[in-house]
C-alpha cells in the first residue's frame, strides 16, 4: 500500500528555522517532491530529489535517506510569506504518477 | 498567456446534474492530471494521460469520466454529481512520467 506521513501542522517564529518532515512507505520509489501551496491557491514546485543527500535551493533545502524512507525540507530566515501548506509527494514503482502525503499547515508568527 | 489553466473557478450545481470542468495547457506537455483535494486526504488522483486519446484510473475515478481528443486540454465529467464530490479539483501537467508536474488554479466545486 502507499502510506505518507507529515506533521498536521506546525508554528515557528519569524527569522527562525524550521524542519517538515515526511516519512514514506509506498510501492516503488523513483523520486520525493515537496510543494507548497498557499491557502486558495495552487501547490507550487519547491524542490525534488532522488537521490539520498541534501539539495538546497536558496532558503530552503531538502534532505531524502531512501533507506529510512525519510525526507525533511528545512526552511531557514523564515518569513511571514512562508505560512502555507507543505506538501511531500512521492513518485510511484511506475514513475509517472505522484502520491501525495497529507500535508503539513505551517504558521509563520511575528 | 502561456500556463495551465481551468474553467469554472468556481461552480455550484445540484444532486444529480453533469458537470463538466475544463483543463487547458500551453507547454505541449504529454502527461495532464486531474486531483481532488480535501480536508485531511490531501490530494487524491482521479485521473490520468499520458497522451493524447490515452488515458487511465487513478485512485478515486469512481463517478467522474475524461477525455483528451487534443494534447493541449483534459476535461473531467462528472455524470451524475453527489454532495460527496464537492470538492476543489486541480488540474496538472507534466512533459515526462515522474517529472514536476505544474498545477492549474484550480475549481472549487460545490454540489448541493
Amino acid at each position: 500500500g502507499q502510506n505518507i506521513d507529515q506533521p498536521t501542522e506546525m508554528t515557528a517564529t519569524e527569522g527562525a528555522i524550521v524542519q517538515i518532515n515526511c516519512t514514506y512507505q509506498t510501492s516503488g520509489f523513483n523520486g520525493l517532491f515537496w510543494y507548497q501551496q498557499h491557502a486558495g491557491e495552487a501547490p507550487t514546485f519547491l524542490s525534488y530529489n532522488v537521490l539520498d543527500g541534501l539539495e538546497e535551493k536558496g532558503r530552503f533545502s531538502s534532505f531524502l535517506s531512501r533507506s529510512k524512507g525519510y525526507s525533511y525540507l528545512l526552511l531557514k530566515e523564515l518569513q511571514m510569506k512562508d505560512s502555507a501548506s507543505y506538501l511531500c509527494a512521492v513518485i510511484d514503482n511506475y514513475g509517472q504518477n505522484f502520491v501525495f502525503g497529507p500535508g503539513t499547515r505551517l504558521s509563520v508568527l511575528p | 498567456d502561456a500556463g495551465i489553466t481551468q474553467s469554472p473557478r468556481y461552480k455550484i450545481t445540484e444532486t444529480g446534474r453533469q458537470v463538466t470542468l475544463m483543463c487547458h495547457q500551453t507547454w505541449s506537455h504529454s502527461y495532464m492530471f486531474w486531483y481532488r483535494q480535501d480536508l485531511g486526504h490531501g490530494l487524491r488522483l482521479i485521473y490520468y494521460s499520458a497522451a493524447a486519446d490515452i488515458t487511465d484510473k487513478g485512485e478515486v475515478p469512481d463517478g467522474y469520466v475524461v477525455s483528451r481528443s487534443k494534447t493541449e486540454n483534459f476535461p473531467l465529467t462528472l455524470e451524475s454529481a453527489t454532495r460527496s464530490q464537492t470538492s476543489v479539483y486541480f488540474c496538472a501537467s507534466s512533459g515526462d512520467q515522474g517529472d514536476t508536474q505544474y498545477f492549474g488554479p484550480g475549481t472549487r466545486l460545490t454540489v448541493l
